[in-house]
């Protein structure tokens, strides 16, 4: 099966400082991939879309300039939490599309990755 | 606005029995709906995809219909067991592209 990894699982920041995220597709290549924010109890909230070579596209809402995505190759994407600030504390979770093409749209997840900004 | 519900409260249920997990949406016509699992602090697992001419799906010890008049499915758990303990939640698709619309999940606790 498809495996999708993140890291770090946890970080603490100080305010005002930046954390990068990286997601990474151990076992398959992901043109497309996704960034997710959790809050408890609460559903999934897509944030960006991130497509290997070009620009990611932000969900309405989402500052492009504080969540800075890259995904320079097939297997992995970056998010850049810039200038954290409490309330950017968060569960972040990024999932992948094989790149194949599954068009059943199942997606694989990281194992997410707990921000807390001090 | 497109919206899905799960029921927000814990569901609990005695170990062997059948436990049913309900998803209803409006203002949407999902080509396919998906059910993934979370466990706390983890991401979700995918576990089945029913789409909207399906009826019926079934995988081991779980079942999901798909009801597209009353805008409902349901998730089905025989025989539960303990470690099915966890949060599920439901997705919608469209057929054009892998951006779902996530239900916000059913923590389901089963009860040895």
């Amino acid at each position: 099966g498809a495996v999708v990894s993140q890291h770090p699982s946890w970080v603490i920041c100080k305010s005002g400082t930046s954390v990068k995220i990286e997601c990474r597709s151990l076992d398959f290549q992901a043109t497309t991939m996704f960034w997710y924010r959790q809050f408890p109890k609460q559903s999934l909230m897509l944030m960006a879309t991130s497509n290997e070579g070009s620009k990611a596209t932000y969900e309405q809402g989402v500052e492009k300039d504080k969540f800075l995505i890259n995904h320079a190759s097939l297997t992995l994407s970056t998010l850049t939490v810039t200038s954290a600030h409490p309330e950017d504390s968060s569960f972040y979770i990024c999932s992948a599309n094989p790149r194949a093409g599954s068009n059943t749209g199942e997606l694989f997840f990281g194992e997410g990755s707990r921000l807390t900004v001090l | 606005s497109q919206k899905i519900e799960q029921n927000s409260e814990a569901l609990n249920i005695q170990e062997g029995k059948t436990a049913t997990l309900t998803c209803n949406y409006t203002n949407y016509s999902p080509a396919y709906l998906q059910w993934y699992r979370q466990d706390p602090g983890r991401g979700p697992v995918f576990l089945l995809l029913i789409r909207e001419n399906e009826k019926e799906k079934r995988k081991e010890r779980l079942k999901v219909t798909f009801d597209t008049t009353l805008k409902q499915s349901l998730f089905h758990i025989t025989a539960s067991q303990p470690a099915d303990s966890a949060t599920y939640l439901c997705a919608l698709a469209g057929s054009s592209n892998y951006q779902l619309i996530w239900g916000a999940g059913t923590k389901l606790i089963i009860k040895p």
